[in-house]
């Protein structure tokens, strides 16, 4: 079966860091992109990034850009999504999610559960 | 950056009645990069239609969806129980974006 499967839900205080994962199984983790979605309280979908495991080809929203860091660790087919310094206003769930077989000109077709982030002091 | 704009924002309908939701875009879109997904409360969102009208696996026949340019449709031919949601469309390939997303509750 394919799926994704993102970790647990974190707590943390302002000024902390975080890096939360999403590991794929049940096909070829290097040969699809995976972007990240945050999903703030009670609101809307929005698409924060993605990367190309295969050569760790990495594109950002410009809303994100800098903000966050996407990474992947090919050797246990696991996604990162990381903040250096979280803020209140990260609090939000997040989402990895697959793009389909025709890569980044293709609809995210596997999610992942979500992972809530809770930032507060 | 495109905008796309889903209207309306909550359509309150009782089962078996057909449902029309709009996304529009603010500038043209083609339609192979046009998704629609379901959502529902304390779920993932799930794929239901990409390239504008084709159906992902396992997605029954009374979703549909049409449109090109600017303007796209998702019908959803007679509500089922499960099929009260939240739904969003969403361009994709290049810059990805979604759209604020549409509440079908019942009536």
């Amino acid at each position: 079966e394919v799926q994704l499967v993102q970790s647990g839900a974190e707590m943390k205080k302002p000024g902390e860091s975080l890096k939360i994962s999403c590991k794929g199984s049940g096909y070829s983790f290097t040969s699809y992109w995976i972007g990240w979605v945050r999903q703030m309280p009670g609101k809307g979908l929005e698409w924060m990034g993605i990367i190309y495991p295969g050569d760790s080809d990495t594109r950002y929203s410009p809303s994100f850009q800098g903000q966050v860091t996407i990474s992947a660790d090919t050797s246990i087919s696991t996604a990162y999504l990381q903040w250096s310094s979280l803020r209140a206003s990260d609090t939000a769930m997040y989402y990895c999610a697959r793009h389909g077989y025709g890569g980044i000109s293709d609809a995210f077709d596997i999610w992942g559960q979500g992972t809530m982030v809770t930032v507060s002091s | 950056e495109i905008v796309l704009t889903q209207s309306p924002g909550t359509l309150s309908l009782s089962p078996g009645e057909r449902a029309t939701l709009s996304c529009r875009a603010s500038q043209s879109v083609s339609s192979s990069y046009l998704a629609w997904y379901q959502q529902k409360p304390g779920q993932a969102p799930r794929l239901l239609l990409y390239a504008a009208s084709s159906r992902a696996t396992g997605i029954p026949d009374r979703f549909s969806g049409s449109g090109s340019g600017t303007d796209f449709t998702l019908t959803i031919s007679r509500l089922e129980p499960e099929d009260f949601a939240v739904y969003y469309c969403q361009r994709y390939g290049g810059s990805p974006t979604f759209g604020g997303g549409t509440k079908v509750e019942i009536k």
